[in-house]
């Protein structure tokens, strides 16, 4: 089965800088990566995904690239705000068709410092 | 309103009594799954299903069952509940497996 890496499990940058939130996977045939946000108490939620088709995605102030031949994916946010705190959490498909659900990452908590 | 509900949120329990958590979705959804939640360990799927009465492992299904009888409805059961299942549980439905929307959340303490 898949195996997803994420660095690093704490984040902490000053308001206004960007983020970059990284993570590998195992599986050659994983062809779609979603990223989730979890605000404290809240359920995750998915922001941003990216299929294996495209190497890069972005949406206003996030972002996310994918790297293939690496294997690895990467959120990237730019202009911080407060409400960008929140651990994140990346995924990939628990086989590589994507028919069983997600594996995911062990979360990145983001604290943004005033 | 689109959804997915659980009950209990809150539930604390004792080793060995039996407990069901809810689940259902309002979006006509196929796919439904269980996850849950630890620290430093992040999500992990314990059951998942594809449609009616079609159900399967997954990475840790050990201690719980799941049933499938009808498309909104996907209850988590733990016949035995032991200590090491207090967690966080999300159960989640989507049309396709790779994109899940989960529900509020079940906190579920055992002694």
């Amino acid at each position: 089965g898949e195996n997803v890496e994420q660095h690093p499990s704490t984040l902490s940058v000053q308001e206004g800088d960007s983020a970059v939130i990284k993570c590998t996977y195992s599986d050659s045939a994983s062809n779609y990566f979603p990223w989730y946000k979890q605000e404290l108490g809240k359920r995750p939620q998915l922001i941003i995904d990216i299929r294996s088709n495209v190497g890069e995605k972005k949406d206003q102030r996030i972002a996310v690239t994918l790297n293939k031949t690496a294997k690895h994916f990467s959120l990237h946010i730019t202009e911080t705000q407060p409400e960008d705190s929140a651990v994140y959490f990346c995924a990939a498909p628990r086989s590589g068709g994507g028919a069983d659900g997600l594996t995911f990452g062990k979360g990145t908590h983001l604290i943004i410092q005033p | 309103e689109a959804q997915v509900t659980q009950n209990p949120r809150y539930l604390i329990t004792v080793t060995g009594k039996k407990l069901t958590v809810t689940c259902s979705q309002n979006m006509n959804h196929e796919y439904m799954s269980w996850y849950r939640q630890d620290p430093g360990l992040g999500l992990r799927q314990i059951y998942y299903s594809m449609n009616v009465e079609v159900t399967d492992k997954g990475d840790v299904p050990e201690g719980y069952k799941v049933s499938r009888k009808e498309k909104r409805n996907f209850p988590l059961i733990l016949e035995s509940p032991s200590p090491n299942q207090t967690s966080l549980y999300f159960c989640a439905s989507s049309f396709v497996s790779s994109r899940p929307f989960f529900g509020p959340g079940t906190r579920l303490t055992v002694l």
